[in-house]
């Protein structure tokens, strides 16, 4: 069964510019996490879609905005990036995404802003 | 606000060694993950404890989850340069309504010497 897959692993972007960063989550599972990491904030939630709708959200600006397409796929986007946009972003998937559920982590996307 | 305080953030060893890894709270959680990170890597899941005083053993690696559901702990015996990694705990928040939410602890980074 192959893994998440996130796409691209690198981004370098300039402040102000957007960006939309892809995820591919294992066969079978529908429901899609997304997570920001930071050297000082370590782990943070950004937000869940199962179907196709958002059902979860962290404490993030609405710069950072997500869906997800009917194969479950999902999409992330950030506009204006700020410099502290900088960050390791993850994707993660589970088959239902409650509580307890484990989650399965892509490898990430590195985005870096300048 | 959940947290998660996770401790000590960093931890170098001589191959061999025994290590304890913590993971505090003054919240309840429905269960707490324990995930590894290498670098370039998403977190992997290495196991996940629900009911309180839950104790899991993965070869050398003992997981505890506390009587109250609020803290757990990562012991590790006779530590080999393999375990070289970050250590992350995580927990989902008791409702039914976490949804691909999980709240992490800042980390460990253990290095294990030759």
């Amino acid at each position: 069964k192959a893994g998440v897959t996130q796409t691209p692993r690198y981004l370098i972007k300039t402040r102000g510019q957007q960006v939309t960063l892809s995820c591919s989550p294992i066969s079978g599972h529908r429901s899609v996490s997304w997570y920001q990491q930071t050297p000082g904030q370590g782990l943070q939630f950004l937000f869940e879609y199962f179907s196709e709708t958002q059902r979860n959200k962290g404490n993030f600006p609405g710069r950072f905005s997500g869906r997800q397409f009917s194969n479950s796929r999902s999409e992330m986007n950030v506009s204006t990036l700020e410099l502290g946009d900088s960050a390791l972003y993850l994707c993660a998937s589970s088959p239902s995404g409650r509580e307890n559920s484990p989650l399965h982590f892509g490898n990430g996307t590195r985005l870096t802003v300048t | 606000t959940q947290l998660l305080e996770q401790s000590p953030q960093f931890l170098s060893i001589q191959e061999g060694e025994n290590l304890t890894v913590y993971c505090n709270s003054s919240s309840v959680f429905s269960s707490l993950q324990w995930y590894r990170q290498e670098p370039g890597e998403g977190p992997v899941l290495l196991v996940t404890v629900v009911t309180g005083g839950e104790v899991k053993k993965l070869k050398r690696l003992t997981f505890q989850f506390g009587d109250a559901r609020k803290d757990s702990s990562l012991h590790i015996t006779a530590a080999q340069p393999g375990d070289t990694g970050l250590y992350l705990c995580a927990g989902a928040r008791a409702g039914g309504t976490s949804y691909g939410k999980l709240t992490f602890g800042q980390g460990t980074i253990l290095t294990v010497h030759p």
